[in-house]
């Protein structure tokens, strides 16, 4: 069966450091990969999706980044965090019909 | 109009009662249909998918999709306290070489003992 993991679960980071984000998946191949940001009260924001290796779509402007640099393994970056970038980050995994997520990152830009 | 509309509630039922959430959407391109289950601090966890109008069935769970009037539906029978969530209606509609799915902003809710 399939398992998508990210780390860290819970992260506290100054206004102005760098983020990395890290999701991996097993027990698929070639899967679409995508990262969503929650923030509190709100929907799920589309950030990233990627259906390959090197191959990222960026559906919102902003100071974040992704990079797939193997089949199962995706990740979000930051060069300098924003207050506004706190939220809660999800990566997803899924074959065309649906996605399933992982357990989620608890970011805190203070 | 925003694409997939979502009630946030809360929706609070006594232990038992069947519930009812509803998700309207605009976009007559969306193909694939879900419903999504997010307890607190936790990612959404899937409950069902559909691609087609009509019903389907999952012990407590009915998905119910309406593509002519553009609405979905998801039934819990005899609800109980630990359904207490959060419930999120996503849609899939193909966009360049993937399907991009649009979320609803999710339904909060609460079953009382």
């Amino acid at each position: 069966s399939q398992t998508i993991h990210q780390w860290p679960a819970t992260l506290v980071q100054p206004v102005g450091s760098p983020l990395s984000l890290e999701c991996t998946v097993e027990g698929t191949s070639n899967p679409n990969l995508y990262w969503y940001r929650q923030a509190a009260g709100r929907g799920l924001q589309l950030l990233f999706y990627s259906v390959g290796i090197g191959q990222i779509s960026s559906e919102v402007p902003q100071n974040l980044s992704a990079s797939r640099p193997q089949d199962r393994q995706f990740i979000l970056s930051s060069k300098k965090l924003l207050l506004s970038d706190s939220g809660f980050y999800l990566c997803a995994w899924g074959p065309e019909e649906t996605q399933y997520f992982g357990p989620g990152t608890r970011l805190l830009v203070l | 109009q925003k694409e997939v509309e979502q009630d946030p509630g809360p929706l609070s039922v006594p232990e038992g009662a069947i519930v009812s959430l509803n998700c309207t959407y605009s976009n007559s391109a969306f193909q694939y249909f879900m419903w999504y289950r997010q307890y607190s601090r936790k990612g959404p966890e899937l409950l069902m998918y559909t691609y087609s109008s009509g019903n389907k069935e999952d012990g407590r769970f009915t998905a119910q999709v309406d593509k002519s009037s553009k609405y979905i539906s998801l039934f819990i029978r005899d609800s109980q306290p630990s359904d207490s969530a959060t419930y999120l209606c996503a849609m899939r509609g193909r966009r360049g070489g993937s399907y991009i799915p649009t979320f609803g902003r999710g339904t909060s809710l609460i079953v009382h003992p």
